[in-house]
């Protein structure tokens, strides 16, 4: 079975710094796809950036990027020069290359990015 | 392009009634999901479809719990009776065998009293 722990319920960032959000998975698998999603007070989930498991070079989307590890099996999320915008829940989530089209989801990081 | 569309925005009903919940996915995507969200579960699938057949709806709680999608461009999630247990915001998303990610609709929060 896939799972995805992010062990960090609440995190805190002042305005412009960095932070980096944790998250390991378990899977049997080799050829999968990581997500991360934010939900801002709205509730509406948003994609913010995807990797490949296949790709060594972590991906980025202009202030967000990853560390992917994938023997270790981690997954993290950097955002730089946070933005008070970037006050969300944070998910990171799971799915295989083929076969079974079920992504799975960890619990969550709230992050508050203080003025 | 729009997005996926769900309705209503908010519902909130009496133990016992019927709800039922709308979405239409993003033109083109043969994948569609519906998802619950809650504070102590997080997010769970509940069923999902490609090209309108249901393929996996082991999430689905109880038989009380129906998912239909009659063609490309409409599904709707039933719960009959509803519970106090059913409260949750309810997401349906859909994706393209293309593009992997999940693209969703704003949800539906749920509140049966």
């Amino acid at each position: 079975a896939q799972t995805v722990t992010q062990s960090q319920p609440e995190m805190s960032v002042q305005e412009a710094e960095t932070v980096t959000l944790s998250c390991t998975y378990d899977t049997s698998e080799s050829n999968y796809y990581l997500f991360w999603y934010k939900q801002p007070p709205s509730r509406q989930m948003i994609l913010v950036i995807r990797q490949e498991a296949y790709k060594q070079q972590n991906a980025t989307e202009n202030r967000f990027s990853v560390n992917f590890q994938k023997a270790a099996k981690s997954f993290s999320l950097k955002i730089s020069d946070s933005q008070l915008g970037d006050t969300a829940m944070y998910f990171c989530a799971l799915k295989y290359q083929g076969g079974s089209e079920k992504l799975v989801f960890g619990k969550g990081t709230k992050l508050t990015v203080n003025p | 392009d729009a997005g996926v569309i769900q309705s209503p925005r908010h519902e909130v009903t009496e133990m016992g009634q019927e709800v039922t919940l709308r979405c239409k996915p993003i033109s083109g995507h043969d994948y569609l999901f519906w998802y619950r969200q809650t504070m102590m579960r997080g997010l769970e699938l509940l069923i999902y479809f490609n090209n309108n057949v249901p393929i996996d709806d082991s999430g689905m709680p109880e038989d009380r719990f129906s998912a239909k999608m009659p063609n490309a461009s409409f599904s709707t999630l039933k719960i009959q009776p509803s519970e106090p247990r059913d409260s949750a915001v309810y997401f349906c998303a859909s994706s393209s065998a293309v593009d992997r990610g999940l693209h969703f609709g704003n949800g539906t929060r749920l509140t049966v009293t």
